[in-house]
């Protein structure tokens, strides 16, 4: 069954500082992974996604992510964070076929200290 | 163009009684879904739906009925609710192979 692993529940940063949050995957087929983030009260948006290609896939808001095959990881990563970074992060990937069905991580959340 | 519009915001029942979420969204989208999100538990996939018509079971659909209306709309039934059922609930839709899912806002569900 495929799954996903986001093995920091929370994790605490300086303004400035770089992040880097993990995410692992149990998937059979060539995966579809994706990393969004969630402000309090807000829905899912997506900062990107990889496919194929370039292993290292550049998002919005200054992330980036690189797929590893031979970790099952896709790592969010961004340089010097910003105090509205602040929020809940989900990994995601797809199965596949038609619908495009999603399995979720349990979600990272990133607080930023001043 | 809206994206992905979900109503109510809010919602109280007493157990057992029933309602509906609605769902609709503007980018014409073959692919809708509908979630819930439980502290520490990600996101819980309800039932989707590949294309007007068609609809399937996700990992938690016991509780739950949907209908795709048409294109635009996805709703979600609750025929008689119970306090485990107390959640946020999210919409979202996506085209067919890119699989990038747009969210709605959500809907803050409390059942007493």
């Amino acid at each position: 069954a495929q799954s996903v692993t986001q093995p920091d529940i929370h994790i605490t940063v300086s303004e400035g500082a770089s992040l880097e949050l993990r995410c692992n995957y149990s998937y059979g087929a060539t995966p579809y992974l994706f990393w969004y983030v969630q402000s309090p009260g807000q829905g899912l948006q997506l900062l990107l996604k990889y496919f194929s290609g370039d292993t290292l896939v550049q998002g919005i808001k200054g992330f980036e992510a690189e797929f590893k095959r031979s970790q099952s990881s896709f790592n969010l990563r961004k340089p010097s964070v910003h105090w509205s970074d602040a929020a809940e992060y989900f990994c995601a990937v797809v199965h596949g076929g038609n619908a495009g069905k999603s399995t979720f991580g349990d979600g990272t959340t990133l607080t930023v200290k001043p | 163009n809206a994206g992905v519009t979900q109503t109510p915001k809010f919602q109280v029942l007493k157990t057992g009684q029933s309602m509906t979420l609605q769902c609709a969204q503007d980018m014409n989208h073959n692919s809708m879904y509908w979630y819930r999100q439980d502290p520490g538990m990600g996101l819980r996939l309800i039932y989707y739906s590949a294309s007007e018509g068609t609809t399937d079971k996700g990992e938690v659909p016991n509780g739950y009925n949907v209908s795709r209306l048409n294109k635009r709309e996805f709703s979600l039934r609750l025929e008689s609710a119970a306090p485990s059922q107390t959640s946020v609930y999210f919409c979202a839709s996506s085209y067919d192979r890119s699989y990038e899912q747009y969210f709605g806002p959500g809907t803050r569900l409390t059942v007493t």
